[in-house]
């Protein structure tokens, strides 16, 4: 069946702008988790959804990332005033529960110009 | 504060020799370790998932297996296939999260 995908593959923005990324999990996947990975290092959390809700934000870095999840299904992270340093592979992976294996997708990298 | 140490950072191998890499960790109470391979441009893929000391589990070429403060990840006359980034995660019983936590990885190359 079909994995976990991201769109867009890449995204390349000037510091200051506010960008979308986009994250379709497994069907009847309800955990739902999005990752930040930096070149040559494992990747980091950010946000964690069951169902709709967000169980855990703790590892959202700043007031400028935000993260929804409105059906339950797809997910959407927000970043506003971007920064250099928010240049990263942004990785979404799900499970069919909290306690499963978690499933990535292929990543969206995004450049801060 | 889990922690994750992967080690070797990078390892060369020649065709068909056998090594092993390393994953020490720390967690307040282990629910999981998991191993996922992660190729370059691509997102990590799910290998295994272990849940208490003692426990081994096999697939192909790798061999994963478990005590209660590292992971090793065996892999047994490897191909030039099997390289790759191999990366370690845990995850902790008193995470309302559920997230992972990961080590740095080990870089795998096999040379033919």
């Amino acid at each position: 069946g079909a994995g976990v995908s991201q769109t867009p593959s890449n995204k390349v923005t000037e510091k200051g702008k506010y960008v979308e990324l986009r994250c379709d999990p497994i069907s009847g996947h309800t955990a739902l988790y999005w990752y930040r990975q930096s070149l040559g290092q494992g990747p980091e959390f950010l946000i964690y959804f069951q169902g709709t809700g967000a169980a855990d934000d703790s590892g959202l870095p700043n007031d400028r990332f935000f993260a929804v999840r409105p059906e339950g299904s797809v997910s959407t992270l927000k970043i506003q005033r971007t920064e250099r340093g928010d240049s990263a592979v942004y990785l979404c992976a799900s499970s069919l529960g909290p306690s499963n294996e978690q499933y990535f997708g292929p990543g969206t990298r995004l450049t801060v110009t | 504060e889990d922690q994750v140490t992967q080690s070797p950072e990078a390892l060369r191998l020649q065709e068909g020799e056998s090594s092993s890499l390393n994953c020490s960790y720390t967690v307040s109470g282990l629910r999981g370790l998991f191993w996922y391979r992660q190729d370059p441009g691509k997102g990590p893929e799910f290998l295994f998932t272990l849940y208490s000391a003692g426990e081994e589990k096999e697939k192909e070429r790798l061999k994963a297996t478990l005590t209660k403060k590292e992971s090793f990840l065996h892999i047994t006359a490897p191909k030039p296939e099997d390289s790759a980034t191999y990366l370690c995660a845990v995850q902790a019983v008193n995470n309302a999260g559920n997230m992972l936590t990961f080590g740095g990885g080990t870089r795998l190359m096999v040379k033919p």
